[in-house]
């Protein structure tokens, strides 16, 4: 069980905007910058988000991020097949020196 | 172009022992922060251990401290795991990721995985 905590699964329609969370405590996400990673079926992980909004080259401006507090959000608008993937917030908690992945969102497109 | 690829993986009897590698290239290896991750199979992202660019900080999960050992050999652009006294729990897939200048530093580059089973 992660320290971090997003909801196991998530749904949408072609086009619509859909949000997954991630939440954590003053100590991970509260002080820390949250990356995300998306895992189509079959396939490592790949970056999507890091230091809580940037993305990196390749990366469509239809995902974003955003961190307030002790959560973060990814936001994908404009939905598309092709998203639907695993995603994962992850981040570096600088007082215990480990790496720590939320548990992973589903995202359906229905 | 980066590259990341694992070998090493297999099966192995609980109480085993693997020693996986990445290759890399396409960057300078012994500027950056590798690390270790494992998937055990229908299951999320589990972060295993952390090695600096020179080897001069070292990190483990719980789950895997006192039985496996990260190291890279930056001569060879390549990133090690010694994984001793293995587990039913530790099967999983293996991926190499690359990271930054810092531990703390996105894991921007992955390896294609290379999966462990651990089965008497």
């Amino acid at each position: 069980q992660s320290v971090v905590t997003q909801p196991p699964s998530a749904s949408g329609t072609p086009g619509q905007r859909v949000t997954i969370s991630c939440s954590g405590s003053t100590s991970n996400i509260g002080s820390s910058a949250v990356n995300w990673y998306q895992q189509l079926p079959g396939t490592a992980p790949k970056l999507l988000i890091y230091s809580n909004n940037q993305r990196p080259s390749g990366v469509p401006d239809r995902f974003s991020g955003s961190k307030s507090g002790t959560s973060a959000s990814l936001a994908i608008s404009g939905l598309q097949s092709e998203d639907e993937a695993d995603y994962y917030c992850a981040l570096w908690d600088d007082s215990l020196n480990i790496r720590v992945f939320g548990g992973g969102t589903k995202l359906t497109v229905l | 172009e980066v590259q990341l690829l694992e070998s090493g993986g297999g099966l192995a009897q609980p109480g085993g022992s693997l020693r996986l590698s990445c290759a890399a290239s396409g960057f300078t290896f012994s500027n950056y922060a590798m690390h270790w991750v494992r998937q055990a199979p229908g299951k999320g992202l589990e972060w295993v251990s952390s090695i600096r660019s020179y080897g001069d900080a070292i990190y483990y999960a719980d789950s895997v401290k006192g039985r496996f050992t990260i190291s890279r050999d930056n001569s060879k652009n390549t990133l090690h795991l010694q994984m001793n006294s293995l587990r039913v729990e530790d099967t999983a897939v293996y991926y190499c990721a690359k990271g930054g200048t810092y531990s703390r530093s996105p894991l921007d580059f992955w390896g294609p995985g290379t999966l462990v089973t651990v089965s008497s």
